[in-house]
């Protein structure tokens, strides 16, 4: 079983859905980010958290490190939000980054 | 101005073959990565190199071998490709410093290799 492990593993939603994205972890970690794969296949970085709650424009991470457990939200989704989404842990002591399989989001219009 | 840059971006080639791909990045940090991406679309590290030299290195077959002549540079050199081989290589930077407490980390757009 792989140390992070996402839920779902595909999404489809209509434009203007709440989105729920949902990552568990079986290590100890000192951070998690949540990374976008474009659909041309670039990726970026969107949070890091160690605690709490994050918030970027429609984007909010949260983070329960006694649950073990992360979400990503998307408010008011638009088309523009389909793209994989990844969960990745930095495993504590080991400095490198541990990930999720990924969630295909699509978003119609 | 690309941050992190890899050529080539796609890349087919026959087994037994040997290929690079290098990347090169202009934000002055002091830290790069590759990552492979398989079928499943899993990324896994595959090694780390801070200001030339080498931090981390998973379970990698010898025939990958990661040279970085500078800090701006890290290249993946394969030796005897596999089909298993086949997958997206991406490189990645950051700031040793700002990853490990902001999370800026940087990826390049990726090399497709396709080994037939």
């Amino acid at each position: 079983k792989n140390e992070v492990e996402q839920s779902p593993q595909n999404l489809t939603a209509q434009e203007g859905e709440f989105i729920t994205i949902n990552c568990s972890y079986s290590v100890g970690i000192s951070a998690l980010h949540w990374l976008q794969q474009h659909p041309g296949g670039g990726i970026v970085s969107l949070f890091m958290l160690s605690s709490g709650k994050k918030k970027h424009g429609r984007l909010i991470a949260t983070i329960n490190i006694q649950e073990k457990h992360s979400s990503l939200h998307i408010t008011a989704s638009h088309p523009r939000d389909s793209a994989v989404y990844i969960c990745a842990v930095i495993n504590q002591g080991a400095q490198k980054l541990v990930f999720g399989q990924g969630t295909r989001l699509t978003i119609n219009p | 101005d690309t941050a992190v840059s890899q050529t080539p971006k796609y890349l087919v080639t026959q087994m037994g073959n040997d290929k690079s791909i290098k990347c090169e990045q202009n934000l002055g940090h002091d830290t790069m990565y590759w990552y492979k991406q398989d079928s499943k679309k899993f990324l896994k590290i595959m090694f780390s190199y801070n200001n030339k030299e080498l931090i981390i290195n998973e379970t990698v077959p010898n025939r990958f071998s990661p040279k970085s002549p500078d800090k701006a540079h890290l290249n993946l050199h394969i030796n005897s490709l596999e089909l298993g081989d086949s997958a997206v290589y991406f490189c990645a930077s950051s700031s040793q410093g700002a990853f490990w407490n902001t999370g800026e980390l940087f990826f390049g757009e990726g090399s497709r290799l396709t080994v037939l």
